[in-house]
């Protein structure tokens, strides 16, 4: 199985911050990482797909990048509603792994 | 409305067993991928199953091979997992995903979420 490592696991920050949250395969996906976004009592919601495509209605603010084995989440401009747990996923192959999570919390 | 919404959760004894479903609506459900995600409290997100629009591919997570059978109805527009034999880690939020590619092996993102169902595993 594909092993994914994110880091950090959580993270203190300010609204305005810009904020990285990196993720790392056990081998080599291509780009086939997604980022979700998890507020409490509420399902994921896709926001980057394919490393770097931003999904439908998903603010600017939000960018993904990366290839390979290594890849990156980036929030500029950290707003109130961007306070959350973000999980990176890969489907290169089954089983579908997730990253055990980022939670961003208030500072 | 793109909406995914789940039902058939529940507390069942360990061994036994449950049925869950999906109800789709919003997007054409036969030309797409769909999978099964769970969550045990307060955890991270585990893939339990996926199929693609056809049934001609069906994958599993280890944990849940040979217990859990994903299907789908597409004249229902409707997801299914069987669950047998269950365990009590097997207690979980079960969310059904929409995929937004058609196959398993075209390795799409997880674009449409349901609210979930849990399933609570305990004597």
């Amino acid at each position: 199985d594909i092993q994914m490592t994110q880091s950090p696991s959580s993270l203190s920050a300010s609204v305005g911050d810009r904020v990285t949250i990196t993720c790392r395969a056990s081998q080599s996906i291509s780009t086939y990482l997604h980022w979700y976004q998890q507020k409490p009592g509420k399902a994921p919601n896709l926001l980057i797909y394919a490393a770097s495509r931003l999904q439908t209605g998903v603010p600017s603010r939000f960018s993904g990048s990366g290839s390979g084995t290594d890849f990156t989440l980036t929030i500029t401009n950290l707003q109130p509603e961007d306070f959350a747990t973000y999980y990176c996923q890969q489907s290169y192959s089954a089983p579908r792994t997730f990253g055990a999570g980022t939670k961003v919390e208030i500072k | 409305e793109v909406q995914l919404v789940e039902s058939g959760g529940g507390l069942v004894q360990p061994g036994g067993s449950l049925r869950l479903s999906c109800a789709a609506s919003g997007f054409t459900f036969d030309d797409c991928a769909m999978h099964w995600v769970r969550q045990a409290p307060g955890k991270g997100l585990e893939w339990v199953s996926g199929i693609s629009w056809n049934s001609g591919s069906i994958a599993y997570a280890d944990s849940v091979e040979g217990r859990f059978t994903i299907s789908r109805d597409d004249a229902k527009s409707s997801l299914f997992l069987q669950m047998d034999s269950l365990r009590p880690e097997d207690t979980a939020l079960f969310y059904c995903i929409k995929d937004n590619r058609g196959s398993l092996a075209a390795r799409g993102a997880f674009d449409i979420w349901g609210q979930g169902t849990m399933v609570i595993v305990s004597s």
